[in-house]
């Protein structure tokens, strides 16, 4: 079993729909928790960094933690076409040497 | 652009080729790392510099698969005598807290 679980889709919504994303994970250790961006043949673009639990909002993203649970939730609002992409959890603890594990992805397509 | 810059953005060899890749990171960003992705998957962690001490090693990192910061600036990559299995994206990263990743280095090995 990996340590950052995703389904990877392809989750398919009209423009405009509230695009709820989600991750579970198995290590208690991890503290910080990034959702990444990645359109086709691109590197991984950060769109959200928490720390341990609770919510953060950025636009039309919030990114929401909840640790008891072990499960990470990335919502998009208004989406829209170019919002498309395959969008990744990561997970970092303490004590790694801030290296990062990533779920396998989620692919978004937004249809207009 | 101050962003992570990787070089070449493709790569086509040969197997048992040997084959490089650079990295410059953001300046001011201390610690480095190399990831690896093949499609339909996500990155997965390779190897990591802080400054230009190589602090961390995956056992995917064979011994084919060597990993150089000199001065604790630019990284290279070099993988030797490559194989089928090498053919994936290869992603360099720098960060102070938060990682920012390069555009990858897609490496086909025929």
């Amino acid at each position: 079993q990996k340590e950052v679980e995703q389904d990877p889709g392809p989750l398919s919504v009209p423009e405009g729909a509230i695009v709820s994303l989600n991750c579970t994970y198995s290590n208690s250790a991890f503290q910080y928790f990034m959702w990444y961006r990645q359109y086709s043949r691109k590197g991984p673009e950060l769109l959200m960094y928490t720390y341990s639990s609770g919510n953060k909002e950025d636009g039309r993203f919030t990114a929401q933690v909840d640790k008891s649970s072990k499960y990470i939730s990335l919502f998009i609002r208004d989406s829209q076409p170019s919002d498309s992409a395959t969008y990744l959890c990561a997970c970092r603890s303490l004590n790694a040497g801030n290296m990062l594990t990533f779920g396998g992805g989620t692919r978004l397509m937004v249809k207009p | 652009d101050t962003g992570v810059s990787q070089d070449p953005r493709h790569k086509i060899t040969k197997r048992g080729q040997n084959v490089t890749f650079r990295c410059d990171p953001i300046s001011e960003h201390n610690r480095l790392y190399w990831y690896r992705q093949t499609l339909g998957q996500g990155p997965e962690f390779l190897t990591y510099f802080q400054n230009e001490a190589q602090l961390e090693k995956s056992r995917l990192l064979s011994d084919r698969f060597s990993a150089e910061r000199p001065k604790g600036s630019f990284s290279t990559l070099e993988i030797q005598r490559t194989e089928q299995g090498d053919s994936a994206m290869y992603l360099c990263a720098s960060s102070f807290s938060e990682a920012f990743f390069g555009q990858g280095t897609r490496l086909t090995v025929v």
